[in-house]
């Protein structure tokens, strides 16, 4: 099984319409949780953390299920500039992150 | 934000050549990592570093690779004789406090390495 797992997508949505991405991680002693997102040939840039009761940056909303150990995004609202990858990334321990494959969205006018 | 810097943007090398990526992290950090990116993979970590020693590696980071703190400031990362499959982006990343888990990336070091 792999370390994280994502949806493997590309999604593609017109403007202003709501899109979810899911994922999974293995480590159950995983303690730390992010979405990063990933324009073409760039840097991971940090989204947010994403927290056990959940929390909310404007139009995104991060869920976090350790049970399941499941980890979701939403993003309300889509514009032209969310189109990049996301990342689905959790801490594997002495603080290393582990990385999804990532989900591709691309958002149409 | 905070920022990381990385130097050179792109290196191009021949095989079994040796290059140095440069890193400049936030401030007054003691912990810094090396992540590698081959392309269309997924971002792959190598090695973190704290107080000027290797504290976690990737069965990636073999003994053609090394890092180092040469200055106090600036560290890199050294891969002594590139091969083929060494071709990938190359990011360090730092976190923005002490025990954070937030971590913040350069620019990333593009190798082609031909």
């Amino acid at each position: 099984r792999k370390e994280v797992e994502q949806d493997p997508g590309p999604f593609n949505v017109p403007e202003g319409a709501t899109v979810a991405f899911n994922c999974t991680y293995s480590n159950s002693a995983s303690q730390s949780f992010f979405w990063y997102r990933q324009d073409c040939r760039k840097e991971p840039k940090l989204l947010m953390s994403v927290y056990s009761s959940g929390n909310e940056d404007g139009r995104f909303t991060a869920q976090l299920n350790r049970a399941s150990q499941y980890i979701s995004l939403l993003i309300r609202d889509s514009k032209l500039s969310d189109s990049a990858t996301y990342l689905c990334v959790v801490n594997g321990g002495a603080q290393k992150l582990v990385f999804g494959q990532g989900t591709r969205l691309t958002i149409n006018p | 934000e905070p920022e990381v810097t990385q130097t050179p943007s792109h290196q191009v090398t021949q095989m079994g050549q040796e290059v140095i990526l440069r890193c400049v992290p936030i401030s007054n950090h003691l912990y810094f990592y090396w992540y590698r990116q081959i392309l269309g993979q997924k971002v792959e970590f190598l090695v973190s570093f704290y107080n000027n020693e290797i504290s976690e590696k990737s069965e990636i980071f073999d003994d053609q690779f090394s890092v180092e703190r040469p200055d106090g400031s600036n560290f890199t990362l050294k891969i002594r004789s590139t091969k083929l499959e060494d071709s990938a982006m190359y990011f360090c990343a730092s976190p923005e406090d002490k025990g954070s888990y937030e971590q913040y990336f350069g620019p990333g070091t593009r190798l082609t390495v031909t």
